[in-house]
């Protein structure tokens, strides 16, 4: 049983690009939350996919947009990349809309230069 | 030993030891709380969670205790080991929404 997966691990971007952050949930699950974890900081709720739809969002610009796909996996976008977007990106899922028992991704350490 | 999570953010103690992490929560209104444990490189694992209608919940090992009149959820972790050196963190979430992460407690276990 496969839990959450993420992709890339790591990536490397520059000042103003664009980058494409996916995640496949643990089986069975159906909701994708997304969050920002900074350096020694606890994870930031990005915001919740159900049923493709963005069912909630935290305090982050509209720069951070995302999607949801049938099969439960989800993309996270982000535009016009800040120095300041440099983070590790964290996916986590659970079943049905809200947040019990969710479970996380290992994330996607993005690095803005 | 004992550590409130947003003030002494390290914990360190002696393998075999009893652990006990604390948190002070914000929502008055929160109803879910959950512990979680991130090792370096790694994203948080899901620990244990409890919901606001009990006080007390144990696991492996573990158990959480909820005081909702001062806000405070303590984790304990029984014959701590060297494997469970880690960030611990508290969340909170009410009425089925997002969570709300604490600033986390490192615990280092020394062998």
């Amino acid at each position: 049983d496969a839990g959450v997966t993420q992709s890339p691990t790591h990536l490397i971007k520059t000042r103003g690009q664009q980058v494409t952050l996916r995640c496949s949930p643990k089986s069975g699950h159906d909701t994708v939350s997304w969050y920002q974890q900074a350096l020694g900081q606890g994870p930031q709720f990005i915001f919740q996919y159900y049923e493709e739809e963005e069912r909630q969002r935290g305090n982050f610009p509209d720069r951070f947009s995302g999607h949801q796909f049938p099969n439960y996996s989800s993309e996270l976008n982000v535009n016009a990349l800040l120095l300041g977007d440099s983070a590790l990106y964290l996916c986590a899922s659970s079943l049905g809309a809200g947040t019990r028992e969710a479970f996380f991704g290992q994330g996607t350490r993005l690095t803005v230069v | 030993g004992e550590s409130v999570g947003l003030h002494l953010p390290t914990l360190s103690v002696q393998e075999g030891d009893n652990s006990i992490i604390n948190c002070a929560y914000s929502n008055s209104a929160s109803d879910y709380f959950i512990w979680y444990k991130q090792e370096s490189g790694k994203g948080p694992q899901f620990i244990i969670d409890i919901r606001s209608n009990m006080d007390k919940r144990q696991g492996q090992r573990v158990t959480v205790l909820l005081n909702k009149t001062v806000k405070h959820l303590s984790l304990q972790i029984a014959a701590t080991q060297p494997g469970d050196s880690a960030v611990y963190f508290c969340a909170e979430a009410y009425n089925n929404n997002d969570m709300r992460f604490g600033a986390g407690t490192r615990l280092t276990v020394k062998p």
